[in-house]
Parts: C-alpha cells; sequence; structure tokens
C-alpha cells in the first residue's frame, strides 16, 4: 500500500537554529512530491520536486529529492517563531495525492 | 488574482442528513481537488475534477461524491452524514491535475455532524 512517512512527528527549537525535517516515501507511478506549511488554516504550498538532486530553495527554506532512496527533505536555516507550524509532505502520482501526517515545529523566542 | 473560495465556512448538520459543499478555485485553473482533514487521519484526498470530469477518487465511500461545472467550480456531496464524517473539508485549485502543478488551498469548510 503507498504511504508517505514523516518525521519527526514533533519538534521544538530555539529561534536561530536549523531544522531539518523528513519524509519518506512508497507510491507506485511517482510523479510528484509536495512540501506545505500549514498553520491555522488551509495549507500553503512551498515546494514541488520532480527530479533527484536538484534543491529549491526560498529564502532561508529549501529542498532536496531523492528519487533511489524515496525520501525527501525539507531544511530551514535560522529559524524565526512565524515558522512555526505544520509541515506536510504529499507525493502525487497519476492517481492520488498522499499526503504524510505533517512535522508540529514549534520555534521558541 | 482572487484565491480559493470555499462556503459554508462552518457547517452543523444531524446523522442521517447530507450535506453540499462548494468550491470556487482560482480563475484560469481547471483542475480541483477535495480534500478531508481530520485530527486522526491527517489529510485524505477524496477526489479530483478536471474539466468537468472526476479523473481520480480516494478510498473513500459512494456517500461522497462530487461534480465539477463548466466554470470550474466544483461542489461535494455527502449523503447519510455520519458522526465521523466531522472534519476539516479543503479543496485545492491547480492548472493542471494536481500531480503536475502546486495546487493552493482554499479556507476549508468545517463540518461538525451531532
Amino acid at each position: 500500500e503507498d504511504k508517505v512517512v514523516q518525521s519527526p512527528l514533533s519538534l521544538v527549537v530555539h529561534e536561530g537554529d536549523t531544522v531539518t525535517l523528513n519524509c519518506s516515501y512508497e507510491v507506485t507511478n511517482f510523479r510528484s512530491l509536495l512540501w506545505y506549511k500549514q498553520e491555522k488554516k488551509a495549507p500553503t504550498f512551498l515546494f514541488m520536486l520532480t527530479s533527484s538532486g536538484i534543491e529549491k530553495k526560498s529564502g532561508r527554506l529549501s529542498s532536496i529529492l531523492d528519487k533511489k532512496e524515496l525520501f525527501s527533505i525539507l531544511n530551514i536555516t535560522a529559524t524565526q517563531t512565524g515558522d512555526s507550524a505544520v509541515y506536510l509532505c504529499a507525493v502525487g502520482n497519476n492517481n492520488d495525492m498522499r499526503f504524510g501526517a505533517g512535522t508540529r515545529l514549534t520555534v521558541k523566542p | 488574482k482572487a484565491g480559493v473560495t470555499q462556503t459554508p465556512r462552518y457547517l452543523i448538520k444531524t446523522r442521517g442528513q447530507q450535506v453540499t459543499l462548494s468550491c470556487s478555485p482560482i480563475s484560469g485553473h481547471r483542475s480541483v481537488s477535495w480534500y478531508q482533514q481530520t485530527p486522526g487521519q491527517g489529510l485524505q484526498f477524496l477526489f479530483e475534477y478536471f474539466s468537468e470530469t472526476q479523473r481520480n477518487k480516494g478510498n473513500f465511500p459512494g456517500r461522497f461524491s462530487g461534480r465539477q461545472f463548466s466554470n470550474s467550480r466544483s461542489e461535494m456531496n455527502v449523503s447519510t452524514l455520519e458522526l465521523g464524517d466531522s472534519a476539516l473539508y479543503l479543496c485545492a485549485s491547480s492548472f493542471g491535475g494536481h500531480s503536475y502543478n502546486e495546487q493552493f488551498f482554499g479556507p476549508g469548510t468545517r463540518l461538525t455532524v451531532l
């Protein structure tokens, strides 16, 4: 059965720390892997990854995909309290979009 | 550009009733996907519509159905409501299919079944 597993499930850090969030998957006919940030509302798009080894970067956030080992990481450097949220990983194929349980990140001042 | 809108935002129903939720995608987007989010199961894919056709369907019972209109607006219907249907229902739109493009989520409809 297709699955997407995120780790850790929760993480507490202090402002300025660097964090790495993990997403591993077993999905048939992989098409894309997406990262979303969800605060107290709808998820907002961060990255879409389709090719291995190509880092996507946006400000302090970056992500990379390894299609051989079937995982992706999301890095956040110099964390800020505004980064506190649930980070969701989703993997899409031709039929489905499967989400992981999310990693709840709390950044303390 | 206006974002994805969903109506109503909150809904309270009783068991056995049926409900219809509405989603208006971003202008120009042809794909609308629906998701159910609960604390226990997380975000689960319900179905995707593209150009008025259901293209994909998740693992939900037939009580969950939907449709898409020619202007890309979509509705989702749940019949014979059960307590376990209480959830946040999110719709998301994208230009192409949901696995090919980033999706933009609406604010959701919070359904409570009593």
